[in-house]
């Protein structure tokens, strides 16, 4: 079975400075996909973003990027210029595609919090 | 953008009562979820849904849960005797296959 670990229960930044938060997973399979998911006060889950195990390159959404490390099974996420709108619990998540319609494996969280 | 929408946003119940949550997934999607998070933890596993019958269901469900997709649009979740554990947001979500999902914004369940 899948595990996904995030060691950091809280972090914070200053706003418009950088953070990044960690997530390492295990796995037996070679192609998976990988997220993270902002869960804002109104504990909506909100996709971040998304990297495919196969793609070498390094997913980006505006802001936000990932340091994938496939060897090392790890899936960190980097917040760039932070807003205080992205105070919010963080999770990572962990995606087989071996069978359509697989279940998602979330890691415990990270609450996140941006100081003005 | 395409949503999924669950209803109610706040349910309360007594102990012992059935409760249905409900879920509108996103009409093209084919795979539909239940998801469970119990306040201050992590997001769980319910059970999937494809093709009319349950694909994958975690150790979490069991007798006391049950799936249905009654009318083609709606995707129901039940608790048949609710006990005071069963307290936690539960989401829905959907996709198409492979990939990313999309959750709704949650029911918040409280059992009393």
């Amino acid at each position: 079975a899948q595990t996904v670990t995030q060691s950091q229960p809280e972090m914070s930044v200053q706003e418009a400075e950088t953070v990044t938060l960690s997530c390492t997973y295990d796995t037996s399979e070679n192609n998976y996909y990988l997220f993270w998911y902002k869960q804002p006060p109104s504990r909506q889950m909100i996709l971040v973003i998304r990297q495919e195990a196969y793609k070498q390159q390094n997913a980006t959404e505006n802001r936000f990027s990932v340091n994938f490390q496939k060897a090392a099974k790890s899936f960190s996420l980097k917040i760039s210029d932070s807003q205080l709108g992205d105070t919010a619990m963080y999770f990572c998540a962990f995606r087989s595609p071996e069978t359509s319609g697989s279940r998602l494996t979330f890691g415990e969280g990270t609450q996140l919090t941006v100081n003005p | 953008e395409p949503e999924v929408t669950q209803t109610p946003s706040h349910q309360v119940t007594q102990m012992g009562q059935e409760v249905i949550l409900r879920c509108v997934p996103i009409s093209n999607h084919l795979y539909f979820y239940w998801y469970r998070q119990i306040l201050g933890q992590k997001v769980e596993f319910l059970v999937s849904f494809y093709n009319n019958e349950i694909s994958e269901k975690s150790e979490i469900f069991d007798d006391q849960f049950s799936v249905e997709r009654p009318d083609g649009s709606n995707f129901t979740l039940k608790i048949r005797s609710t006990k005071l554990e069963d307290s936690a947001m539960y989401f829905c979500a959907s996709s198409e296959g492979a990939g990313g999902y999309t959750f709704g914004s949650g029911t918040r369940l409280t059992v009393v």
